[in-house]
């Protein structure tokens, strides 16, 4: 079973700046990787596919990068309405999906 | 506009059973595969079970295998989860989401349904 890791667990960050936010897989993964966003109450929303590609109507202010074991998702500027759970996801070896336990972006 | 609208949650005894259901729409059921995820109560999300688009093939976490059934029925755009011999850890919300339509993540998922085992 892959085991994904996300750092940091939480991530204050001030509005208009920039939060880098970190997944890193057990092993290899190729870019077989989403991301997705969990706000309170709410299922989650794909942000992210494909470790880089953004999902339909997601701002061009979230990108992906990375591959094999290390991904990162950037938010350049943050607005009031990303603050909220950010999950990454591997799909490249399953069953069984596996996901990284979460970081919680809040406001600082 | 893809929807995914789950029902069947509630609370159930410990030993009891439960079967969940997902009611699609805006898409073409019958061309994607389909999962079930869940989410205990301020816990990350935890994959539960997935059906290919004509029910050939089926997986389930090592968690719920042996108790519970995933199904599907293309002629009524449903997904469903039959829930047996639930434990208090089965306790959370239950998404059922769709893979296939960008990539092999959940790329549409339902608003959940709740299910609470406890005595």
């Amino acid at each position: 079973e892959i085991v994904m890791t996300q750092s940091p667990a939480t991530l204050s960050v001030s509005p208009g700046e920039r939060a880098t936010l970190s997944c890193r897989a057990s092993q290899s993964i190729s870019s077989n990787l989403v991301w997705y966003q969990q706000k309170p109450g709410q299922a989650p929303r794909l942000l992210i596919y494909g470790a880089s590609t953004r999902a339909t109507g997601i701002p061009a202010r979230f990108s992906g990068s990375g591959s094999g074991t290390e991904f990162t998702l950037t938010i350049s500027s943050l607005q009031s309405e990303d603050f909220a759970v950010y999950y990454c996801q591997q799909y490249n070896n399953w069953p069984p999906y596996t996901f990284g336990q979460g970081t919680k972006l809040e406001i600082k | 506009e893809v929807q995914l609208v789950e029902s069947g949650g509630g609370l159930v005894k410990p030993g009891g059973s439960l079967r969940l259901s997902c009611a699609a729409s805006g898409f073409t059921f019958s061309t994607y595969n389909m999962n079930w995820v869940r989410q205990a109560p301020g816990k990350g999300l935890e994959w539960v079970s997935s059906i290919s688009s004509s029910s050939s093939y089926i997986y389930y976490a090592d968690s719920v295998k042996g108790r519970f059934t995933i199904s599907r029925d293309n002629a009524k755009n449903s997904l469903y989860l039959q829930m047996n011999s639930l434990r208090a850890e089965d306790t959370a919300v239950y998404y059922c989401a769709i893979s296939g339509v960008y990539s092999s993540g959940f790329d549409y998922w339902g608003q959940g349904t709740l299910v609470t085992v406890s005595s």
